[in-house]
């Protein structure tokens, strides 16, 4: 069972516009959905997290969306750079009860010059 | 000065052999992780470990075992490798659940079977 369903699983944007990754999930109990950055050859990276008391996080260009009741989430990267491309993925877990992170499928995203 | 270091990069082995892969952790976190991540870049725990207890997903053959010498160091043991277990096994940390800083990976070990 998929616990955390990430969508589109691959995405092409052209520089300088807007990439949105999109996550839902299945258990109500999570309680804190990071989102992770990976480049060719290396580990998944924090990027940013969101806990969902709140229904936005912006840190500089990257911005999750989260609505509780429909239980999804979202990444936006605004103004898109060549640098960014890289595997996205969205993860989610229970913080207070130790469980281990469940990482969505991962969304490759090609940002083109 | 690495946060998670595990060795090797690459490892190439013939099926029914045994190996191992090495991670260690100079972060200071008290919870240690294995994931594997296949060709199709899909991560799957594998195991969590701290002092007090070991979490094993189970789906994970028992061919597959983690052993823990120190706080610091969460190995990697693969016994009767087969096919199938060829892809990248990536080592993480944390303090407690990650919380605000979440994990900290490794750069992964690439296994390939042959």
């Amino acid at each position: 069972q998929q616990q955390v369903k990430q969508s589109p699983q691959s995405l092409i944007v052209q520089k300088g516009g807007i990439s949105i990754i999109n996550c839902a999930y299945e258990n109500t109990a999570f309680d804190y959905f990071p989102w992770y950055q990976q480049f060719p050859g290396k580990g998944p990276a924090l990027l940013i997290a969101i806990r969902p008391d709140v229904s936005e996080k912006k840190e500089g260009r990257f911005t999750i969306s989260f609505n509780k009741s429909a239980k999804q989430f979202s990444l936006h990267i605004m103004d898109s750079q060549p640098g960014d491309s890289a595997t996205y993925f969205c993860a989610a877990t229970v913080l207070n009860a130790g469980n281990m992170l469940t990482f969505g499928g991962g969304t490759r995203l090609m940002v083109k010059p | 000065d690495t946060a998670v270091s595990q060795t090797p990069k690459y490892l190439v082995t013939q099926m029914g052999n045994d190996k191992s892969i090495k991670c260690e952790q100079n972060l200071g976190h008290d919870t240690m992780y294995w994931y594997k991540q296949d060709s199709k870049k899909f991560l799957k725990i594998m195991f969590s470990y701290n002092n007090k207890e070991l979490i094993i997903n189970e789906t994970v053959p028992n061919r597959f075992s983690p052993k823990s010498p120190d706080k610091a160091h969460l190995n990697l043991h693969i016994n009767s490798l087969e096919l199938g277990d060829s892809a990248v096994y990536f080592c993480a940390s944390s303090q407690g659940a990650g919380g605000s800083y979440g994990y900290t990976f490794g750069s992964g070990t690439r296994l390939t079977v042959v």
